[in-house]
């Protein structure tokens, strides 16, 4: 079945720092993956997403690119703020089959 | 622009009791589904349905029950409430096609004592 394989965290960064949260899948076909955002107390937000191979997902200073070759799906941002201090998932869907998540990376970012 | 609309937002219930959760969405999203959110297990999905009249269970199904009869509605009902079942509960929905993105509403905490 589908499964998706997100880093442990905490990630723990100063601000302004290169974020980088690794996520890797395996998948029947070929999926959409997706990165959520889970600010603390609140639900799930799309934070980017992409459909097909080499495609590349940006929003408020992320991306991902879709790396078909390592089933990968890495989230990375330039410069981190507090304010993004959030819980991350990664997730896929694949056919019209049900969306697949990763157990989620915490990020923790210190003034 | 409501989105998804979950109630109630916390619950406290002793072991035995039954509840509904509530949701609805005003998108006209044929796809909704149903996860729990617990530490270090991500979302686990509990069940699903692709359109009003059609369910079907996730991962995690047991004790609990959705029916379809609209498509803006989809209730989950704890049928026994047991304190496994203490979880932060989110309701989702989509179009049906499996390349956008889902809707996520804001949650319900619940507490089974």
């Amino acid at each position: 079945g589908d499964s998706v394989t997100q880093m442990e965290g905490p990630v723990t960064l100063s601000e302004e720092a290169f974020l980088t949260i690794n996520c890797t899948y395996t998948a029947t076909g070929y999926p959409s993956l997706f990165w959520y955002v889970q600010y603390p107390g609140e639900g799930l937000q799309l934070l980017l997403k992409a459909t097909k191979a080499d495609d590349k997902g940006s929003n408020k200073g992320f991306e991902a690119t879709y790396r078909k070759e390592t089933t990968s799906f890495h989230l990375e941002k330039g410069s981190v703020q507090v304010s993004d201090s959030a819980v991350y998932f990664c997730a896929l869907i694949s056919g019209y089959s049900t969306l697949t998540f990763g157990k989620g990376t915490m990020l923790l970012v210190s003034p | 622009n409501a989105g998804v609309t979950q109630t109630p937002k916390f619950q406290v219930l002793k072991t035995g009791q039954s509840m509904t959760l509530q949701c609805a969405q005003d998108m006209n999203h044929e796809y909704m589904s149903w996860y729990r959110q617990d530490p270090g297990m991500g979302l686990r999905l509990i069940h699903y349905s692709v359109g009003a009249g059609i369910t079907d269970q996730g991962e995690v199904p047991n004790g609990y029950n959705v029916s379809r009869s609209t498509t803006e509605d989809f209730p989950l009902r704890l049928l026994s409430a047991a304190p496994s079942q203490t979880s932060v509960y989110f309701c989702a929905s989509r179009p049906t096609a499996s390349n956008q993105p889902q809707h996520f509403g804001d949650g319900t905490r619940l507490s089974i004592l």
